[in-house]
């Protein structure tokens, strides 16, 4: 069966701060793995999408992680700012079909 | 350039009744995916159109129905609406072509917020 899953469930850190989200998923076929943060109340906006062959991808503050062998991605936040409060959902689009979503990372940052 | 576009942002409704909801894509767009989003399920995919064909549908009841006009625009209606069906419905647009198999990003509107008493 098709599944990703987020680990942690919710963060909360100090803005300025540094943190990493984890995904894993067991999905086949493979198509990209894609990043997306949801603000409050608004739908979600892409981060990043990464193919098979791209095990790094960056957008500003965030740099999203592939291995496609463990079949694991991580989100990195990089200095962290209050705006970067938001639930972070890993996807996963199955070759020549839908997209697999995962529960989602809520992340509070704090000042 | 305008986003996707969702009306109305809040719905009421009681149970028993049907829905309509409306989705402006980004203008060139041809490909438009509809989801369901609530607290216990997270997203969930309903189905795409492009090019005023379904292409894709996922696991709901067929009490869940859409259609695309030949402007990309697309509405997604529900009948006989039952407490379960509360939820944030999103609609995503993209580019379109062979999507499916593509790494274009979707554009999401802000949705739906629709609530069944």
């Amino acid at each position: 069966k098709n599944q990703v899953e987020q680990s942690p469930q919710s963060l909360i850190i100090l803005e300025g701060k540094n943190c990493t989200l984890q995904c894993n998923y067991t999905v086949s076929p493979f198509s990209n793995l894609r990043w997306y943060k949801q603000d409050t109340g608004r739908g979600p906006v892409s981060l990043t999408i990464m193919t098979f062959s791209e095990n790094t991808k960056s957008n500003g503050r965030y740099t999203a992680t592939l291995d496609a062998d463990t079949k694991q991605s991580s989100l990195h936040i990089t200095a962290s700012q209050l705006s970067d409060s938001a639930s972070y959902i890993c996807v996963v689009r199955v070759y020549g079909q839908n997209f697999v979503f995962g529960p989602g990372t809520r992340l509070s940052v704090l000042p | 350039k305008a986003g996707v576009t969702q009306t109305p942002r809040y719905l009421i409704k009681t149970r028993g009744q049907q829905v309509t909801l409306s989705c402006s894509p980004i203008s060139g767009h041809r490909s438009v995916s509809w989801y369901q989003q609530t607290p216990g399920q997270g997203l969930q995919f309903l189905f795409e159109y492009f090019s005023e064909t379904q292409r894709n549908k996922g696991n709901f009841p067929g009490r869940f129905s859409g259609r695309q006009f030949s402007n990309s625009r697309s509405e997604m209606n529900v009948s006989t609406l039952e407490l379960g069906d509360s939820a944030l419905y999103l609609c995503a647009s993209s580019p379109g072509g062979d999507s499916l198999y593509s790494n274009q990003p979707q554009h999401f509107g802000d949705g739906t917020r629709l609530s069944i008493l």
